[in-house]
């Protein structure tokens, strides 16, 4: 069974850089694109971009500016960096395999000084 | 950028009732990869359909996808208590996903 686990820091402060890292037990990153998507509280789902193992990326336009994504496939892990947060980023963030059809449970992030 | 509108916004039904939910695109969804997801309160979404169509594992029969192009549709027959959430449709086709802006299905 695929598992996700999101980490990082819970509190970031504005104008910092949010750094989260996606841990997958259970299979292999290979062959799979791996997602972060994030949910500001009562609101909806939005797609923020996604790694391929071999390190090709695409990113949401409305954030591409701010947004790294790396992998690690030794260690079973990628990554998301978004630069300059604001508390308009203070959401819940997930990552996700391909199809979005494993999800781990998220980690709220906040921004706020 | 495709762009996803579901409808309606909020659904009151009854358990035993039909759910049909609709998930719209601004443009034809290539190989219609479209999904559909329900998220209850506190979780992480579940996928329940692919490929417009195909039911993903351990998701109950009572859940079906359909459509094709732009129009897409997730139908819930016999409603169960554990059915009402908040559902949305996401499309994959592009290498930008978008996701409707939800439907929230609630007892009525």
């Amino acid at each position: 069974q695929v598992q996700l686990q999101e980490s990082g820091p819970r509190l970031v402060k504005p104008s910092e850089t949010l750094s989260l890292t996606c841990t997958v037990s259970g299979g292999s990153l290979s062959n799979y694109y791996w997602s972060w998507i994030r949910q500001p509280a009562g609101k909806g789902l939005e797609w923020i971009g996604r790694i391929y193992a071999s390190g090709n990326t695409n990113y949401n336009p409305s954030l591409n500016s701010r947004v790294t994504m790396s992998v690690d496939t030794s260690k079973k892990q990628f990554s998301l960096k978004l630069k300059s947060v604001t508390a308009a980023d203070t959401a819940v963030y997930y990552c996700a395999r391909g199809v979005l059809d494993y999800w781990g449970q998220g980690i709220l992030v906040t921004v706020s000084s | 950028e495709i762009v996803l509108t579901q409808s309606p916004g909020t659904l009151s039904l009854s358990p035993g009732q039909r759910a049909t939910l609709s998930c719209r695109a601004s443009q034809s969804i290539t190989g219609n990869f479209l999904a559909w997801y329900q998220q209850k309160l506190g979780q992480p979404p579940r996928l329940l359909i692919y490929g417009a169509t195909d039911r993903a594992s351990g998701i109950p029969d009572r859940f079906s996808g359909s459509g094709s192009g732009t129009d897409f549709t997730l139908t819930i027959t016999r409603l169960e208590p554990e059915d009402f959430a908040v559902y949305y449709c996401l499309q994959y086709g592009s290498s930008l996903y978008t996701f409707g802006q939800g439907t929230k299905l609630e007892i009525k």
